[in-house]
């Protein structure tokens, strides 16, 4: 059970364009939703938590109008890479948990690896 | 300010020798203390969750243990497939991870 998806895992596109990726939760409703992103070797940095049916909270120095985040239902959020240049780069990660404001666990999708040429 | 640092960076062991990683933190009011393990190309995989110190919690080779300023990631007698980056991470308000840098662990046989 609690199983993430993303979609797609890998994606390669030229400089000024926009990239949609995927996260479902397959097995269970997520009223929370949190995109992560993570340079190689390093950590995971929290972009924005996004709760169904609300706009999206994000972390301090995170260009909302570049990273376009949507929670239209409780098994689906969507983060989009407006004009997307080289420094975007980087590998994409998403997490769902059940309740929003509780410590619950979050579940984590396999990732989406971005790399803008 | 929430803070997690993780020691060592990185770690190389012989399959059979046991070690521990290290998770040392600052926060206002642990909410949580979680372990991940991720494998590279990977989202993290979800091992334990600590909330008081002198918690402990075990799974096959791998054990947490938590204390008032740090958590404590025992293993034993690791095998090769245990070589992962492994993550802590704190629970902040809002149901927030704050993740460490991680301990890569390179197990050889």
């Amino acid at each position: 059970g609690a199983v993430v998806s993303q979609h797609p895992s890998r994606v390669i596109c030229k400089s000024g364009t926009s990239v949609k990726i995927e996260c479902r939760s397959l097995d269970f409703q997520a009223t929370t939703m949190f995109w992560y992103r993570q340079f190689p070797k390093q950590s995971l940095m929290l972009m924005a938590t996004s709760n169904e049916g609300s706009k999206a909270t994000y972390e301090q120095g995170v260009e909302k109008d570049k990273f376009l985040i949507n929670h239209a239902s409780l098994t689906l959020s969507t983060l989009t890479v407006t004009s997307a240049h080289p420094e975007d780069s980087s590998f994409y990660i998403c997490s769902a948990s059940y309740t929003s404001g509780g410590d619950n666990e979050q579940f984590f999708g396999p990732g989406t690896r971005l790399t803008v040429l | 300010e929430d803070q997690v640092t993780q020691s060592p960076e990185a770690l190389r062991l012989q399959e059979g020798e046991s070690s521990s990683l290290n998770c040392s933190y600052t926060v206002s009011g642990l909410r949580g203390l979680f372990w991940y393990r991720q494998d590279p190309g990977k989202g993290p995989k979800f091992l334990f969750t600590l909330y008081s110190a002198g918690e402990e919690k075990e799974k096959e080779r791998l054990k947490a243990t938590l204390t008032k300023k740090e958590s404590f990631l025992h293993i034993t007698a690791p095998k090769p497939e245990d070589s992962a980056t492994y993550l802590c991470a704190l629970s902040g308000g809002y149901n927030k991870l704050i993740f460490g840098a991680g301990t890569r662990l390179a197990v050889h046989p």
